[in-house]
Order: structure tokens, then sequence, then C-alpha cells
């Protein structure tokens, strides 16, 4: 049981170039998302997607595309990178239990643009 | 539209000190959900603690403790004899809903990075 799984850990991409992040969770989850974490303002949330086949955007969803591929699989695109999306991302799942619905947070992708 | 206030941004420490991060909170929800989340050099994200609004009670596990004061929008973490392993950024977060029953945006503090010395 992995958990939540994220791939590159890390990623330098210089300006203009495009890429994608990869999450996986094996725990049955409907609920994923995707957050950035930039130096001192805590995480914010970029898309979501409540099931497989939707997705709906966060916070800080300018740049960015998402893809709900399966119940497992929910990838982040950055397609015309830029400095400003120099950041470390994280992946998390999450699942009612009860009155529980904790989420499980992903090791992050440190992407550098230069 | 849903806060969270750290205010101390850096707190440093001797090792066996018992410290307190404040963690103040807004929201126009009657039921919502408070966290805290560690995160230690290595930059993974270590669950601590939930706590739902209608359960005001303290909660103890081992060194650290909760204080969740409703009146006061607070819910404050305490480590008591601070270790250096203890030394990470602590990021308290509240939870959005943002579908009916499934999926919640979590709000974090900007953290607190906590510096224990031995």
């Amino acid at each position: 049981n992995a958990g939540v799984t994220q791939t590159p850990k890390f990623q330098v991409l210089k300006t203009g170039q495009s890429m994608t992040l990869q999450c996986a969770q094996d725990m049955n989850h409907n609920s994923m998302y995707w957050y950035r974490q930039d130096p001192g303002m805590g995480l914010r949330l970029i898309y979501y997607s409540a099931s497989e086949g939707t997705t709906d955007k966060g916070e800080v969803p300018n740049g960015y595309n998402v893809s709900r591929l399966n119940k497992r699989e929910f990838s982040l695109r950055l397609e015309s990178a830029a400095p400003s999306q120099t950041s470390v991302y994280f992946c998390a799942s999450s699942e009612w239990v009860g009155t529980n619905n904790e989420q499980f947070f992903g090791p992050g992708t440190r992407l550098t643009v230069l | 539209a849903q806060k969270v206030t750290q205010a101390q941004t850096e707190i440093s420490v001797v090792e066996k000190e018992d410290v307190t991060l404040d963690c103040v909170y807004e929201t126009r929800d009657t039921t919502y959900y408070l966290f805290w989340y560690k995160q230690p050099p290595s930059g993974e994200l270590v669950f601590l603690i939930r706590r739902n609004s209608f359960d005001e009670q303290n909660e103890i596990s081992g060194r650290y403790s909760w204080n969740f004061q409703k009146s006061t929008s607070s819910f404050n973490f305490t480590i008591t004899a601070s270790q250096v392993v203890d030394s990470a950024v602590y990021f308290c977060a509240l939870s959005e809903a943002l579908t009916q029953g499934g999926s919640e945006k979590l709000v974090f503090g900007k953290g607190t990075k906590l510096t224990v010395n031995p």
C-alpha cells in the first residue's frame, strides 16, 4: 500500500517548455487534488477532481491543465512553463469514512523553471 | 472567505522547553474541520491532527497537545519538552467543502518554522 505517489521528484525546465506531473493513489479514493507550495505562502489549491471524469478549478488554476485519467491517476500539465511556476507541487487524495475525511499527501515534486 | 493566520513566522527554542504555536482562523461555516500538519526538512507533509468544530475538547498525544477555543477562533498547538527532531515547519489548516459530502479544500496558514536547538 504505497498511498499517494508522485513522479518526478525533481524537475528543471526552461521557460516555454511543457511537462506533466503524475500522481497516483492506491486507496480507492474518489477525490484528488493538486496544490502548490511557495516559500512563505503555505499550500494553495490548483485543481481538484471530486470523482473520476470530473475536474474543477481551485484557487490558482492559471497556466495549468489537469486530467483525471481514471480513479487512481490525476495528472497536472504545464503547457508553457514560466518562472512563476517554480514551486513544490503536492498531490493529495481523500475519501469520507464515517465522519473522517483526511487528505493524504504525496511526497511532492520540486519544479524549477529557468 | 476562509482564512488561517499563523502570526509566528519563526520560533527558536532550546531543547526541553515547551513551545506553543498559534493558529487563528476565520470561517462562516458552522461545521468545519481544523488540522495541523508537520513538514520536516525532508519536505513531506505529516498529518498530526484533525478536529471537528463541534468537539472543543482539548487533545493530548504524547508530548503534543491542542487547545481548540471556538470563542476566540483559535486552534493552538503545544509541544512539551521539545526535542531537536521537532524542528520543522508546522501548518495549521481549515477545511472548506467543495462538493456536497465529497471533496474538501484545505486552506493553509503560511506556516511556523520551529527550530529546536540542542
